[in-house]
Order: C-alpha cells, then structure tokens, then sequence
C-alpha cells in the first residue's frame, strides 16, 4: 500500500518569495501523483497531477512540480507567493490499478505581507 | 452551476442522533465518494461508489452508510452519532471509476459537531 509524507505541516513565507512544498511517497508499484489546495472553509480543488511523461508539471496559479522517481517526491513550488495563496495544500498519490488516492497530512502555507 | 454541492453546510446535533448529509454532483461523472477531515486535517477516504461498485474502507464504522438514489446523488447517512464523528465531512466525483489518475472534484465539504 502506498503512503504519502508531507514533511512540513507550516511553511510561513513572506509575500512574493519563492516557496517549495515537500512530498514524498513511497509505493512498490507504479504511480499517479497530485497535489490539491483547500483555501479556508472550502472544499479541496486540483492544482495540478503527474500522469506520465514529462517529469515537470505546470499547474494552476503559477505552481509547478516536478516528479522524482529516484527520490520518490513530487514538491510543489511557486517562484512567487501572493497573499492569496495562503491555504492548506494536499499531497496524494494513487497506484496504478487503483482508483483510491491517499492523502497526505496537509501543509499549512502561511503567506505574511 | 456549482459542480459539487452538499448540504448542510453546518450541522450541529446531540449524541445518539441519526443525521444524514446530502451530496449532489451536475458534472455527469460515474463515480461519488466520501471523505471524511478531522481536527488536524487528515483527510480519509471512506467510500467510494458508482452504479456498478460500493468499496468500503474498512475502518469505517457500519453507523454510516451511503445511500445513491441515482448517479448524481450519494447521501451519507450516520445513525447514533458519536463524539468522535465531529469533523468536516466531502463529498467527491470523478469520471470514471476504473481509470487511475482521474482528477477529483470536491464539495465544499459538511462541518458536523456531536455534543
């Protein structure tokens, strides 16, 4: 069964400076992975997914992350916070074959003025 | 034009109640789920279910029980609720249910206390 670690459960950052999200996962088989914002006392909505192909991912409000293989991670990352952005950010992972993601433990991104 | 949508948004009930929580997608998807979010914001699948398919984490009590009146709709029902069932409860769909990878869509999830 797969597993996703998300290292930093509060990344404080000053507004319009870079940020990195960690997630690792560990699985036997191969895997999709993704990665989900839940702004406050709002449901989850998809930022961006690794299906296949290239390893590095654009997704929506200027994140992107790339897929490590070697490493088993898939960080997330913003080269500039806004505001806005303040939110908890969910990393999952699903194994092919299956159709069940697993969550990780959430990061709390905290973007101070 | 909300694609998920739950209602209520909050629920607040004694201890011993049976509650139910409605769930309603308009994206045409096959596939509904539950979720469930405690205090420190872990999120855990609870079921998942199209018109072919009912999977049950296991580690979900038999108090709850989902109900799918048609294709757009899962209900979660929760009999004799219990302290430890307060926490933010989403309902979910994606397209299909046998293709890995599908993007999941999200309610704006269900806040239940239990006193």
């Amino acid at each position: 069964a797969q597993s996703v670690t998300q290292l930093d459960s509060q990344v404080p950052v000053f507004e319009e400076a870079p940020v990195e999200l960690r997630c690792n996962y560990s699985s036997s088989v191969s895997v999709y992975l993704f990665w989900y914002v839940q702004y406050p006392n709002q449901g989850l909505q998809l930022l961006l997914k690794y299906l296949s192909g290239s390893t590095l991912v654009k997704g929506i409000n200027g994140f992107e992350a790339e897929f490590n293989k070697s490493q088993t991670s898939f960080h997330l990352r913003k080269p500039s916070v806004h505001i806005s952005d303040t939110a908890e950010y969910f990393c999952a992972v699903t194994e092919e074959g299956s159709y069940i993601p697993t969550f990780g433990r959430g990061t709390s991104l905290i973007v101070h003025p | 034009d909300t694609a998920v949508s739950q209602t209520p948004k909050y629920l607040v009930t004694q201890m011993g109640n049976d509650k139910s929580i409605k769930c309603e997608q308009n994206l045409g998807h096959d596939t509904m789920y539950w979720y469930k979010q405690d205090s420190k914001k872990f999120l855990k699948i609870m079921f998942s279910y199209n018109n072919k398919e009912l999977i049950i984490n296991e580690t979900v009590p038999n108090r709850f029980s989902p109900k799918s009146p048609d294709k757009a709709h899962l209900n979660l029902h929760i009999n004799s609720l219990e302290l430890g069932d307060s926490a933010v409860y989403f309902c979910a769909s994606s397209q299909e249910l046998d293709t890995s990878g599908e993007t999941q869509y999200f309610g704006p999830g269900t806040r239940l206390l239990v006193l």
